[in-house]
């Protein structure tokens, strides 16, 4: 089981750049990075995801270093619209076992300021 | 997202009645999900299915039953509601075949009082 270690919470003005970090130092070879957000009362949207060095779609990127015991999800110009929870995961889910070991954590909560 | 739904939305119940929270999804997807989150926590896994004639438990299944009726329903039971078990519930969806990794597709969750 891949175990995920990020910050509780994390506070940002409009405009900024947001980058989470997220540590995964037992990565395991098949492993992915997968990013979600979360509203209150609302279930987890699907961010972003990736293997190694980076990824960029319309919403953030993600960092990967080579080692891929870190990964950093990076939100340019965050609105107060992007107040969330973060979550990162790590895993294949390609097999019944390794589906039964996902888990969300607490996440992180990102506080954006006017 | 609107392609998976979740019955009932809000529910009030008291403790030893028998719950049932349904999940349907549109998505065509064969692996669906049973989450529970409580407040200022994560999501925890209940139950996954990752076909009809698939079941299997997550991290915290005591006191909890799933069905997969068919592909796209897959129900949670509480067969003896508990204090401890009001929470959110969630259900998600994924699909390998479309994604890296199983990309999941949450409900709107379902909110579970028990008193």
């Amino acid at each position: 089981l891949a175990k995920t270690t990020q910050p509780i919470s994390m506070d940002s003005y409009e405009g900024q750049e947001v980058n989470i970090t997220c540590s995964h130092n037992n990565i395991a070879t098949n492993d992915y990075i997968t990013w979600y957000q979360q509203f209150p009362s609302q279930g987890p949207r699907f961010i972003i995801q990736g293997y190694k060095t980076k990824v960029t779609n319309e919403v953030a990127s993600l960092f990967i270093p080579a080692d891929r015991k870190s990964s950093t999800l990076s939100l340019p110009r965050v609105s107060l619209s992007d107040t969330a929870v973060y979550y990162c995961l790590v895993g294949d889910g390609a097999t019944s076992g390794s589906a039964r070991q996902l888990t969300f954590g607490s996440g992180t909560q990102l506080t954006v300021l006017p | 997202d609107a392609d998976v739904t979740q019955t009932p939305r809000n529910r009030i119940t008291k403790t030893g009645k028998r719950i049932m929270l349904e999940c349907s999804q549109t998505k065509g997807h064969d692996r669906m999900y049973w989450y529970r989150q409580d407040p200022g926590l994560g999501l925890r896994l209940i139950y996954y299915s990752f076909d009809v004639k698939d079941i299997n438990k997550g991290e915290i299944s005591d006191g909890y039953s799933v069905s997969r009726q068919a592909q796209a329903k897959f129900s949670l039971s509480l067969e003896s509601a508990i204090p401890n078990q009001t929470a959110l519930y969630f259900c998600a969806t994924s699909d390998p075949t479309t994604t890296s990794t199983d990309t999941q597709y949450f409900g709107p969750g379902t909110r579970l009082t028990v008193l």
